[in-house]
């Protein structure tokens, strides 16, 4: 089975600050892995897939990049509302999998 | 507009089975390249890819709980169901139906989830 590690768990940031997130696969995925945003009590919200391919609706400041093992979600200046929980999924193989989340808190 | 719902109980007991049924609109499992899949959070964890199954009827399950895991179709209902056998305290979590396709390949929309609690 394919594992994705993502990472950090958690970081603090402040409003307007650039994020960076990555996720690394165990083997290679090409391209086929997404992200994803939870607010409490929510579900998942698709925001990237393809890698780097942004969901309809979803603001630009969101980016990612990649593509075989390493992966990348960027915000480039971060909002009030971007203070969430944030997954990728790897969808390349017979079955998915999830990274672990990043949580993004207030500093 | 595409929606899910989930239902399903809220409780069930160690051992017992666990039926969830997501009930969908705005689009049809009879379309190529469609397919429902099923993602369960436990409290305070990550999200967990449990199984899915495609408009050609191919189903896909984690390999850690494919013993445990049955999905089904019904086309003309629009629904999708997923069984789950043995029931431990450990299942206790949110489980969320979600839409894919293949112009995607995600999860792109999902269903509100419904809570589950095992225990006796």
């Amino acid at each position: 089975a394919i594992r994705i590690t993502q990472s950090p768990s958690s970081l603090s940031a402040s409003t307007g600050d650039r994020v960076t997130i990555t996720c690394r696969a165990s083997q290679g995925i090409s391209s086929y892995l997404a992200w994803y945003q939870q607010k409490p009590g929510k579900a998942p919200k698709l925001l990237i897939y393809a890698a780097s391919t942004l969901q309809s609706g979803v603001p630009s400041r969101f980016s990612g990049s990649g593509s075989g093992t390493d992966f990348t979600l960027t915000i480039s200046c971060l909002q009030s509302e971007d203070f969430a929980t944030y997954y990728c999924q790897q969808y390349y193989s017979y079955r998915g999998t999830f990274g672990q989340g990043t949580k993004v808190e207030i500093k | 507009q595409i929606t899910l719902k989930e239902s399903g109980p809220t409780l069930v007991k160690p051992t017992q089975t666990l039926t969830l049924t997501c009930t969908f609109s705005g689009f049809s499992l009879s379309t190529s390249g469609v397919g429902v899949g099923w993602i369960r959070q436990p409290p305070g964890k990550a999200l967990e890819w449990l199984a899915l199954i495609y408009w050609d009827d191919d189903k896909r399950y984690s390999p850690s709980l494919k013993s445990r895991l049955t999905i089904t179709k019904d086309t003309s209902k629009n629904q999708v169901v997923l069984t789950m056998t043995n029931m431990d305290p450990v299942d206790t979590a949110t489980y969320y139906c979600a839409h894919s396709d293949s112009t995607v390949g995600a999860f792109d929309i999902w269903g509100q989830g419904t809570m589950v609690t095992v225990s006796s």
